[in-house]
């Protein structure tokens, strides 16, 4: 298996908290990724990264924000928690053209 | 923008049969396309990669062809098993950004 980690696995937030979920490589890959899945809308790219400090937005990345100081971490922050980003969210990372291979997932419930 | 579908959304078929999971999307300018599997509660596993210029690939008892001109791939599993039973889904990796697009997902459940 791809060396993945996302940290924490779950989280229970209140509404208006900020949190703060890591994504850990040990690929050196150069393109990580976020995404949300929530039942009827599938897989959802919230924001990616193609290199340190190189990051784009993708099509729900409203209230998210991300940063990659180093190629192993990519860090997504939920400003200011809402129940609508209640979901599971993934990590991905890839190298140009290659497959992508995907975390565990960690599961946000915020109340 | 790319939109991928996935047909039959959900499948339930007998032990030992073959099967087909459909994929269609609406951009043919792709760089990839992967399947993968979802077991529930976890994360993605990759099955098969395709590039675009190949025709198809396979592993085991999986095979997945990709007919970019028509947008379409299929996943074909051969002497299923109940071990197969999950969420089958496939991405397509466009030519710009290298963003992956996913479809919606088949659930297929493999009875004994």
């Amino acid at each position: 298996d791809a060396g993945i980690t996302q940290s924490p696995r779950h989280k229970v937030t209140e509404t208006g908290t900020p949190v703060t979920l890591r994504c850990h490589q040990t690929e050196n890959h150069r393109y990580m990724y976020w995404y949300r899945q929530d039942p009827g809308h599938g897989l959802r790219l919230i924001h990616y990264s193609y290199g340190v400090k190189d990051t784009d937005k993708g099509e729900v990345s409203d209230g998210y924000s991300v940063s990659r100081s180093k190629t192993e971490d990519f860090l997504l922050t939920l400003e200011s928690a809402t129940s609508s980003q209640t979901s599971v969210y993934f990590c991905a990372i890839s190298q140009t053209n290659t497959e992508a291979f995907f975390g565990q997932g960690t599961r946000l419930t915020v109340v | 923008k790319q939109e991928v579908t996935q047909i039959p959304a959900a499948l339930s078929v007998p032990e030992g049969e073959n099967l087909v999971l459909n994929c269609s999307f609406t951009d043919s300018a792709i760089y990839n396309l992967q399947w993968f599997r979802q077991d529930p509660g976890k994360g993605l596993t990759s099955l098969l990669l395709i590039q675009s210029s190949q025709r198809e690939q396979t592993s085991g008892r999986l095979n997945a062809s990709l007919d970019k001109s028509s947008g379409r791939s299929t996943l074909y599993i051969a002497a299923s098993q109940p071990g197969d039973s999950a969420t089958y889904l496939c991405a397509v990796r466009a030519n710009y950004g290298q963003n992956f697009v996913f479809g919606p997902g088949t659930r297929l459940s493999v009875l004994p």
